[in-house]
């Protein structure tokens, strides 16, 4: 069975730039993920899909963050335009359900770093 | 809210040696409790779960019990090896969401 992928695995870019990212997750599986890990921090929610549809985005800052899942599998999600603030790792997790006892996958993680 | 409360790192042990890393949580209601692990260079990945208060969750030789009653799941493991070294999260699911802990980076020194 193939996880979940991200890609890039890095990206650098000058502030004020967008940047997008973009997972696919593990074939079957209706709950798709985007966390937001700081150094020395453990992961935190950022927005819930389940299937195309946004089930809780109250941690999204919409400011500047939009993602999306269109079809129901893979989701991309951006920053226009990017801080410093926003250099973290964005991990991109599924499941086959949101129940609490449907365990999570996660990708690998995006990199990003913002000067 | 729902907040999880990790042993603070980094932690480092001599190969064999017994380990224990704590984890209590606060939470309304009966969250589902986990425990992930992060190797260098990897995802995060589930190592062990309990669903119910006095579940054992075990997976590669690792332990954690669910106590309700002090609010905890501690992690153990009665012999750790080189290969254990990584950082580990604890987490605890409630309301569709899961809440992690800061992680605790363990090294284990041959």
């Amino acid at each position: 069975e193939a996880g979940v992928v991200q890609s890039p695995r890095y990206k650098i870019i000058e502030k004020k730039q967008p940047v997008a990212f973009w997972c696919n997750p593990i074939s079957g599986h209706n709950t798709l993920y985007w966390y937001l890990q700081n150094l020395g921090q453990g992961p935190e929610l950022l927005i819930r899909y389940e299937n195309e549809e946004a089930v809780d985005d109250s941690q999204l800052p919409k400011d500047r963050f939009s993602a999306e899942r269109l079809k129901g599998v893979d989701s991309t999600l951006k920053i226009q335009p990017a801080e410093l603030g926003d250099s973290a790792v964005y991990l991109c997790a599924s499941s086959l359900d949101a129940g609490t006892n449907s365990p999570l996958h996660f990708g690998n993680g995006t990199r990003l770093t913002v000067t | 809210g729902d907040s999880v409360t990790q042993m603070e790192g980094p932690v480092t042990l001599s190969e064999e040696a017994f380990l224990t890393i704590n984890c209590t949580y606060t939470a309304t209601g009966y969250p589902s409790l986990f425990w992930y692990v992060q190797y260098p260079g990897e995802g995060l990945q589930l190592l062990l779960k309990a669903t119910k208060a006095d579940d054992k969750g075990s997976n590669k030789g690792f332990e954690a019990t669910y106590r309700k009653e002090t609010t905890s799941f501690h992690l153990e493991k009665g012999s750790v090896q080189v290969s254990d070294s990584a950082v580990y999260f604890c987490a605890l699911s409630g309301n569709e969401k899961l809440t992690f802990g800061t992680g605790t980076r363990l090294t284990i020194i041959p």
